[in-house]
C-alpha cells in the first residue's frame, strides 16, 4: 500500500525559514517524479514543486521559485521541502504527492497533508 | 502560463440525478487532463487521468470527455458519498495548474 506521511509543519514567523518532509512506503521511490502540492484555507490547489528521479531536476512556479527548494534522499525514501523566506501567503496545507511517470503529468497518490501557518 | 477555468463553482443536486463539471483550458492541453475529489478534510484523490482514463478503483458512475481546450466530469447516479470539492489539473506542460474548484453539494 502505498503511503506518504508529511511533518514538520507548524507556526513561523515571516521572513524565516521551515522544513517539510515526506517520508513514502509501499513503492519504489526512487522510480517516481514527487510534488508538492499546497492549499491554503479555504482555496484551491497549488502546485509548488516537483523533482525528478535523481534529483537533478526541479520545477518550480513563480510564486515560489528561488525561496523555495525540493530535494530527495532515495536511500531513506524520504521528499523534502526547504521554505526560506517565508510570507503570510505561503500560509496552507502543504501536500506531498507522487507523480505517475516522468516530467510533467498528474498525481496518483497523496499524503494527508501538514499544515504550515505563516504569521508573527 | 495554461490557465483553468472550472464551472460551476458550486453544484446543487439530488441522489440518483447526473452531473457534469467543465474545465476549460487556456490553449490546447491535447488530453493532458486530469480530475481530482477532495472530500472535507481530506487529501485530493485521483479520478480521472488522461482526459477519459478511470483511475483503479474508482466507481464506473465517474466519467470523463473533452480534448483541446473543453474536458467534461459526469457523475451518474449521484450518491452520498459523491458530495466533495472537484478540481481539474492540465499537465501538458510546466507550471501544472488547477482549475478553482466545484463544490458539489445535495439538494
Amino acid at each position: 500500500e502505498v503511503q506518504l506521511v508529511e511533518s514538520g509543519g507548524g507556526l513561523v514567523q515571516p521572513g524565516r525559514s521551515l522544513k517539510l518532509s515526506c517520508a513514502a512506503s509501499g513503492f519504489t521511490f526512487s522510480n517516481y517524479y514527487m510534488a508538492w502540492v499546497r492549499q491554503a484555507p479555504k482555496k484551491g490547489l497549488e502546485w509548488v514543486a516537483t523533482i525528478s528521479t535523481s534529483g537533478s531536476r526541479t520545477y518550480y512556479p513563480d510564486s515560489v521559485k528561488g525561496r523555495f527548494t525540493i530535494s530527495r534522499d532515495n536511500a531513506k525514501s524520504s521528499l523534502y521541502l526547504q521554505m526560506n523566506s517565508l510570507k503570510s501567503e505561503d500560509t496552507a496545507t502543504y501536500y506531498c504527492a507522487r507523480q505517475n511517470n516522468i516530467g510533467t503529468t498528474y498525481n496518483d497518490y497523496w499524503g494527508q497533508g501538514v499544515m504550515v501557518t505563516v504569521s508573527s | 502560463d495554461i490557465q483553468m477555468t472550472q464551472s460551476p463553482s458550486f453544484l446543487s443536486a439530488s441522489l440518483g440525478n447526473s452531473i457534469t463539471i467543465t474545465c476549460h483550458a487556456s490553449q490546447n492541453i491535447k488530453g493532458w487532463l486530469a480530475w481530482y475529489q477532495q472530500k472535507s478534510g481530506n487529501a485530493p484523490e485521483l479520478l480521472i487521468y488522461k482526459a477519459s482514463s478511470l483511475q483503479s478503483g474508482v466507481p464506473s458512475r465517474f466519467s470523463g470527455s473533452g480534448s483541446g481546450t473543453d474536458y467534461i466530469l459526469t457523475i451518474s447516479n449521484l450518491q452520498p458519498e459523491d458530495i466533495a470539492t472537484y478540481y481539474c489539473q492540465h499537465y501538458q506542460s510546466f507550471p501544472l495548474t488547477f482549475g478553482g474548484g466545484t463544490k458539489l453539494e445535495l439538494k
